[in-house]
């Protein structure tokens, strides 16, 4: 069955940075666009970036447009997000998901940017 | 930009009863890509609908979306008390792929 395992949150300081991965595994990863998607701590859900299947294509929410670069290894079934010049507004559980619409979820990596 | 205007943003009702909920969007939703996610406290949110009104794999049918272009609806015909829990809207069509602000179905 598909999985998504994310990893590399924590705490980090305003202006820091932080490189997310995701860990895909049970379908045809190199077939497939990736998102990734943040939940702040009591909010909503806020679509972060996405990449198309073969990395040709990235799309930013306005919000991070210039701070965040996703990219992908199909040959490591792996997607990232680099995050810079981090603010306390980032604080958010950070979900990957796989296609669209949004069809399989991991369980989160949660990034607290704070001083 | 499209932004996606949910209401309400609480629906309280009791089980059994009908829940509709509204998704407008400020612009026309490309292909009618408009998907609905349920989500439970401390989970991860779940694919409902797609595509406006197709069922996702496991949804029961007492769940149904419609729509086209700027105005879709998500009923929930009977309410089991399994289904009380946060929906958001999302489109796909055209980056960004923005999120309604969702809405609270509560007891």
């Amino acid at each position: 069955q598909v999985q998504l395992v994310e990893s590399g949150g924590g705490v980090v300081q305003p202006g820091g940075s932080l490189r997310l991965s995701c860990a895909a595994s049970g379908f045809t990863f190199r077939s497939y666009g990736m998102h990734w998607v943040r939940q702040a701590p009591g909010k909503g859900l806020q679509w972060v970036a996405f990449i198309r299947y073969d990395g040709t294509k990235e799309y930013y929410a306005d919000s991070v447009k210039g701070r965040f670069t996703i990219s992908r290894d199909n040959s490591k079934h792996t997607v990232h997000l680099q995050m810079n010049s981090l603010t306390t507004e980032d604080t958010a559980l950070y979900y990957c998901a796989k296609a669209s619409p949004l069809d399989d979820w991991g369980q989160g990596t949660l990034v607290t940017v704070s001083s | 930009e499209i932004v996606l205007m949910q209401s309400p943003g609480t629906l309280s009702l009791s089980p059994g009863e009908r829940a509709t909920l509204s998704c407008r969007a400020s612009q026309s939703v490309v292909s009618d890509d408009l998907a609905w996610y349920q989500q439970k406290p401390g989970q991860t949110p779940r694919l409902f609908i797609y595509g406006a009104s197709n069922r996702a794999t496991g949804i029961p049918d007492r769940f149904s979306g419609r729509g086209s272009g700027t105005d879709f609806t998500l009923t929930i015909s009977r309410l089991e008390p399994e289904d009380f829990a946060v929906y958001y809207c999302q489109q796909y069509g055209s980056p960004p792929y923005t999120f309604g602000q969702g809405t609270k179905v509560e007891i």
